[in-house]
């Protein structure tokens, strides 16, 4: 089963509005991190924020944890088209041997 | 230079038959993965490797055998592809377990 679990599964928004994905998962972590896929390409690291980080920025990113909730938040400021992809949340194990990703939020930016 | 190159990026096949998929790292890290993506965009680890030893094998079929010659490649071997086998299969590595993951940009096998 997934540890990760994105929502919404797909979202679609104009250009310059916020993007906002959550993420929710079962079991303890040490940390949990952010990917990008473009169509037909390789996923890239976005941000990655530890089990003892409530907030965590980077650019346009955005990204809260909340370790009692078990869940995290990714949010894209003033989006652009060339935002559209695939995001995926993953969490380690408690060894921190492996990530196991979600299912992903499509997102799909109107220009 | 491309960080982590796998190769073929396109595979298409016939049911039975026996295929290799290729992964290197140039970024000097000490663990390498594969990921299989399904056609729901599902990615599930199948394999991980640390300085050339197995540390996870995630109930994989026998079919599948990674092999790392050393810690910059890690290879993939299919034997007697089944329809299921077809995905997206990823190569990633990362400097240590926990941290990021740098991904090639994929190999789609097409099994006939």
């Amino acid at each position: 089963s997934q540890q990760g679990e994105e929502d919404p599964q797909a979202l679609s928004i104009q250009e310059g509005e916020n993007a906002t994905m959550n993420c929710s998962y079962k079991t303890s972590i040490n940390n949990l991190q952010w990917y990008r896929q473009n169509s037909g390409r390789g996923l890239v690291h976005l941000i990655l924020i530890r089990s003892n980080e409530r907030e965590k920025h980077s650019g346009r990113l955005r990204v809260t944890l909340d370790t009692s909730k078990k869940s995290s938040s990714l949010l894209i400021t003033a989006s652009r088209a060339a935002d559209t992809a695939s995001y995926f949340c993953a969490t380690d194990d408690a060894a921190g041997n492996k990530l196991t990703f979600g299912g992903g939020t499509r997102v799909l930016v109107k220009p | 230079d491309t960080a982590v190159s796998q190769t073929p990026k396109y595979l298409v096949t016939q049911m039975g038959n026996d295929k290799s998929i290729k992964c290197e790292q140039n970024l000097g890290h000490d663990t390498m993965y594969w990921y299989k993506q399904d056609s729901k965009k599902f990615l599930k680890i199948m394999f991980s490797y640390n300085n050339k030893e197995l540390i996870i094998n995630e109930t994989v079929p026998n079919r599948f055998s990674p092999k790392s010659p050393d810690k910059a490649h890690l290879n993939l071997h299919i034997n007697s592809l089944e329809l299921g086998d077809s995905a997206v299969y990823f190569c990633a590595s990362s400097q240590g377990a926990g941290e990021k993951l740098f991904f090639g940009s994929g190999t789609q096998l097409s099994v006939l």
